[in-house]
């Protein structure tokens, strides 16, 4: 199955540091991907797990844990063009890429 | 280079209309995907040739027709849409079948 769960909403201040989890049904797991999408823009590739732990690419970073079927997406030192909508994306055994809902996230000044 | 690019941007067309939309990549990728995405949902996939050949074909309706020409260029052709089809159209590539995907900029359909 491809129940792929993540917060509607966040908001936090410029400067601070947000964490978005994602959680999903651990049968047939492939791959873990997180995109970066602007409103009327198209989703932008951050961040691949397909092993357990934490990635880090700038003020970015991801983590896995493949047992407890969970991830997270680690924005440090928010700028305002952070805003956006952050997709969670899982590929499981049959290769396709099934997506999360989305969470936006709003920088405040 | 992790461009993709479609043409056109934006196409209004009549339900009676035959149109095609257009996606090239020349990152040497051997898979590519046509998603469709409404606002403030997520990617839907329609569509995904491996090595030119359609591996998967999510239960699209028949007004809508793939073509990969090539390993760089992928097609879709439509005809007699609705108007709920009007969404953004959007392509995709990747090395392989589950690695990270690559979009296109999206072509903004608009059904009349």
């Amino acid at each position: 199955g491809q129940n792929i769960d993540q917060p509607t909403e966040m908001t936090a201040t410029e400067g601070a540091i947000v964490q978005i989890n994602c959680t999903y049904q651990t049968s047939g797991f492939n791959g873990l991907f997180w995109y970066q999408q602007h409103a009327g823009e198209a989703p932008t590739f951050l961040s691949y797990n397909v092993l357990d732990g934490l990635e880090e690419k700038g003020r970015f970073s991801s983590f896995l844990s493949r047992s407890k079927g969970y991830s997270y997406l680690l924005l440090k030192e928010l700028q305002m063009k952070d805003s956006a909508s952050y997709l969670c994306a899982v590929s499981f055994n049959d290769y396709k890429l099934s997506f999360g809902a989305g969470t936006t996230v709003t920088v405040r000044a | 280079d992790t461009e993709v690019t479609q043409t056109p941007k934006h196409l209004v067309m009549g339900m009676t209309n035959k149109k095609s939309l257009k996606c090239e990549q020349h990152m040497g990728h051997r898979a590519m995907y046509w998603y469709k995405q409404k606002a403030k949902k997520p990617p839907e996939l329609m569509f995904v040739y491996s090595y030119e050949k359609l591996s998967i074909n999510e239960s699209v309706p028949s007004r809508f027709s793939p073509e990969c020409p090539n390993s760089s260029l992928l097609n879709l052709h439509l005809h007699a849409l609705q108007p709920e089809d009007s969404a953004l159209y959007l392509c995709a590539s990747s090395t392989r079948q589950a690695r990270e995907q690559y979009f296109g900029p999206g072509t903004r359909l608009t059904v009349t």
